[in-house]
């Protein structure tokens, strides 16, 4: 149990371009999902939370504009990274934890590996 | 914000040795998480651990919230072992803040 699972893996793009990610729970539902970034050897940071029905709450620095975040059910969230560039390119990464849950224990996807060319 | 710091940051063993690593924090947490990174980006939950102790087959991790520290003990280590290791906390249903890794080696 407590999967979440992300699409796509991997993606190349061309920069201006805009580029969605999904985070889903596949077992579990979820009102508050998160988004984090990881540069190559460093650790990970807090992009935004993403809200069920309601608006994110980015980290300071984060561009709202940028980076658009939809969380329109209880088991899946996009993060759409819009007008690429290729500082953005990295490995972005969402978790959840289990609505119904007792514990506060939060599950992570596998991770996107965004290139921007 | 909560501080949170690993130690070491980098580790080279020799197959079969044991370690230890070491996650301090700054500040009063009800999360405490340990994940192995493996090489492919994947987060693997090892233990949900904001107090007490627990034991995974190798693995076992002891957490002293009153003195803000968290251990994570490998015995045996394997090549399999190798990767980075992240300590993460949080308080109730909020974010989790990442330390920097501590990167495991084994060599056999």
């Amino acid at each position: 149990g407590a999967v979440v699972s992300q699409h796509p893996s991997w993606v190349i793009c061309k920069s201006g371009t805009s580029v969605k990610i999904e985070c889903r729970s596949l077992d579990f539902q979820a009102t508050t999902m998160f988004w984090y970034r990881q540069f190559p050897k460093q650790s990970l940071m807090l992009m935004a939370t993403s809200n069920e029905g309601s608006k994110a709450t980015y980290e300071q620095g984060v561009e709202k504009d940028k980076f658009l975040i939809n969380h329109a059910s209880l088991t899946l969230s996009t993060l759409t990274v819009t007008s690429a560039h290729p500082e953005d390119s990295s490995f972005y990464i969402c978790s959840a934890r289990d609505l119904a849950a007792k514990l506060n224990e939060q599950f992570f996807g596998p991770g996107t590996r965004l290139t921007v060319l | 914000g909560i501080q949170v710091e690993q130690s070491p940051p980098d580790l080279i063993l020799q197959e079969g040795a044991n370690s230890t690593l070491r996650c301090n924090f700054s500040d009063s947490v009800n999360n405490l998480q340990w994940f192995h990174q493996n090489p492919w980006g994947q987060l693997i939950n090892l233990f949900y651990i904001p107090s007490g102790t627990k034991q995974n087959g190798r693995l076992s991790a002891t957490t002293v919230a009153t003195e803000r520290y968290s251990l994570l003990y490998i015995s045996s280590s394997q090549t399999t072992d190798s990767g980075v290791y992240f300590c993460a906390v949080g308080r109730s249903q909020g974010n989790l803040i990442f330390g920097k890794g501590t990167k495991l080696s084994v060599k056999p």
